[in-house]
This record gives structure tokens, sequence and C-alpha cells, in this order.
């Protein structure tokens, strides 16, 4: 079946700007995850779904990070008033399930580029 | 003390040799392990899983766990040029249950 996909692969943005990313996870899969990357560095959590609800949000940044999901499948990472050290790769996975042992499979993610 | 460490690298092997990634980690009870490859622009992708003390073979490579001694290693055998990339070792652990990720080994082969 098809794969984890994340849309834009790519986005250029102003600072100041709202940006908006993209995550479907692959089917059947109730936990998505996402992270970010910055260049040369380690994966950065930012927060997790099981289902519809985010038991955890303590990766995120700041208060101008959130996100949501609905129906159990594709979720938005929102991004506002972006600055320029948000960019970096947000990377979205996803597992069958939330737990001890659920391997977690990648998209290819979203490269962030604040000017 | 990061909960899950690892030599940033990088590690040079010329090919064919046996290429050696390890990892150490700070919670006693973790239970699970994971050794994904990263290559440079790329989204990490899974190598291996490795659950219980001793050694997992899938083709080419090896996990190894040692519970007692909280170390987890991958063992690349006949590298290849095609093997260069990061490797993440990741590790559930804390009293969330989070799967925490190390910073990632270098891996370089040498034709």
């Amino acid at each position: 079946g098809a794969g984890v996909s994340q849309s834009p692969s790519n986005k250029v943005t102003e600072k100041g700007k709202d940006v908006e990313l993209r995550c479907d996870p692959i089917s059947g899969h109730t936990a998505l995850y996402w992270y970010r990357q910055s260049l040369g560095q380690g994966l950065e959590f930012l927060i997790y779904f099981q289902g519809n609800s985010a038991p955890d949000k303590s990766g995120l940044p700041s208060d101008r990070f959130s996100a949501e999901r609905t129906g159990g499948s594709v979720s938005t990472l929102t991004i506002q008033r972006t600055q320029q050290e948000d960019s970096a790769v947000y990377l979205c996975a996803s597992s069958f399930q939330v737990g001890e042992g659920e391997t977690q499979y990648f998209g290819p993610g979203t490269r962030l580029l604040v000017l | 003390q990061k909960e899950v460490e690892q030599n940033s690298g990088p590690l040079s092997v010329p090919e064919g040799a046996i290429a050696s990634l390890n990892c150490t980690y700070s919670d006693r009870g973790s239970q699970s392990f994971f050794w994904y490859r990263q290559y440079s622009g790329k989204s990490p992708e899974l190598i291996m899983s490795i659950y219980s003390n001793g050694d997992k073979e899938d083709g080419r490579f090896t996990a190894q766990l040692n519970k007692a001694s909280q170390y987890v290693s991958l063992l690349i055998r006949d590298s290849q040029p095609s093997d260069s990339a990061t490797y993440l070792c990741a590790v559930y652990a804390g009293n969330n249950r989070k799967l925490i990720w190390g910073l990632g080994t270098s891996l370089a082969v040498n034709p």
C-alpha cells in the first residue's frame, strides 16, 4: 500500500507569514508523529496523535506551532508568524498504534525555508 | 546524560569491511530498540528492530542488544558504498514511553 505522504515537498515563505504542512499517514495507522530536523541535526519530536487526540504536545517549540488531525487520518501542522529559525525539514511518521515496539514509518518530509 | 547516545562519526570503512555502529541508552527499563538509516536529503527508513538480548540477523545486517550493559549495536558486513548514510538509533524510553532518538552516526564506505 501507499506510504506516508507529505505536502508540499518544499515551501519557501517570508518571515511573518503562516504556513500549513500536511501529512497523510499509512492507511489504518492510528498513530501519527511530527518531527523537525534542522540541517545536520537529529530528529526533534514535536507532537504525536493517537486517533484525533494529541496526548503529548511537549515538543512544540512555541505557541506559534499547532497541529490537528481530523478523521483519524490527515494531519496539519501550522506555523504562524514564521521565523527564520523555523527553517528545517518537517517529517511526519505513522505507526499502526501508539505503544512499545511500534515501528514508525516516515514520509519524505517538507523542506521549509523562511526568508 | 543524553537518553540515547551515539558517536557522531564520521566512521570510515573500506568497501567489504565490517562496519560497527554503537548506541547506549540510559533508561534501564527500555524494551524496544530500532535502527534507521537516513541518506542525505532523505527521510529515515527502518533497518531493524530488536527486543531481546542477543543477536538478530537480517542479510548483511546484525543488531546486537545487551540490556545489562545498556547498549545496542548494528554490524554491517561486506560494507558497500551504498551503505554510506547516517544511522539513527531509537529507543522506547522514558516515563511516557516515547521513542527517543540518538543524533546518528555518519558512515562512509570507501570504494
